[in-house]
């Protein structure tokens, strides 16, 4: 098993351009999550998904879209990239049973100019 | 969401055990403690988690406080692969149990 895989692992866009973060997991889970994690800070969620068809927001969503088509799919995207977008994102998921265990890709590392 | 409150930092000689405290005073009767920790350049990997009880897995021990207003992380034995940044978490159990994470504790382990 691969676990999440997240695609790219690194980009650099120019202000206003449009991007979308991959997230895949073969764990066939119920739950994912998009965070960011900003040089020496700890991890924000942005936007999260408790089944496909399903997405609600986090702490931080403004700026951000998401869809979950597909079960082992998450997808983020960035319609109008800004500098304040520059940071490391993290998919993260999990089973749907209360307290199961994050499982997190290895990030995508984002720089906006 | 409750918060909890951890060092900025500590150190360890390896091979010793390690102590990592979390306070959380104003955790609910329903709030579950988890623990991650996150290698550099690495997404954060799940250690353990409890409610009430210690627990004990291959990663790490959990000892939670009778009043569950703190709980420690044992590593019962430092490696220089335990050197990350440890992450104390409470969930809930309503809606989608969903983490939030502060900024952790930074390990530094000491040959």
């Amino acid at each position: 098993n691969a676990g999440v895989t997240q695609t790219p692992k690194f980009r650099v866009l120019k202000t206003g351009q449009s991007m979308t973060l991959l997230c895949a997991q073969d764990m066939n889970h119920e739950y994912m999550y998009w965070y960011r994690q900003d040089p020496g800070m700890g991890l924000r969620l942005i936007h999260y998904s408790v089944g496909e068809g399903t997405t609600a927001k986090g702490e931080v969503p403004d700026g951000y879209n998401v869809s979950r088509l597909k079960k082992q799919n998450f997808l983020l995207g960035l319609e109008s990239a800004a500098p304040s977008q520059t940071s490391v994102y993290f998919c993260a998921s999990r089973t749907g049973t209360a307290n199961s265990p994050l499982h997190f890709g290895n990030g995508t590392r984002l720089t906006v100019t | 969401d409750a918060k909890t409150t951890q060092p900025n930092s500590m150190e360890s000689n390896e091979e010793e055990p390690v102590h990592l405290p979390c306070n959380h005073s104003t955790i609910s009767g329903t709030d579950y403690i988890h623990w991650y920790r996150q290698l550099p350049s690495q997404g954060p990997e799940y250690v353990i988690h409890g409610l009430t009880s210690n627990v004990n897995n291959r990663m790490a021990s959990l000892a939670i406080a009778e009043d569950r207003k703190s709980s420690t992380l044992i590593l019962h034995r430092a490696t220089l692969r335990d050197a990350a940044v440890y992450y104390c978490i409470l969930s809930d159990q309503t809606g989608a149990n969903n983490l939030f994470f502060g900024t952790g504790t930074r390990l530094t382990v000491i040959p």
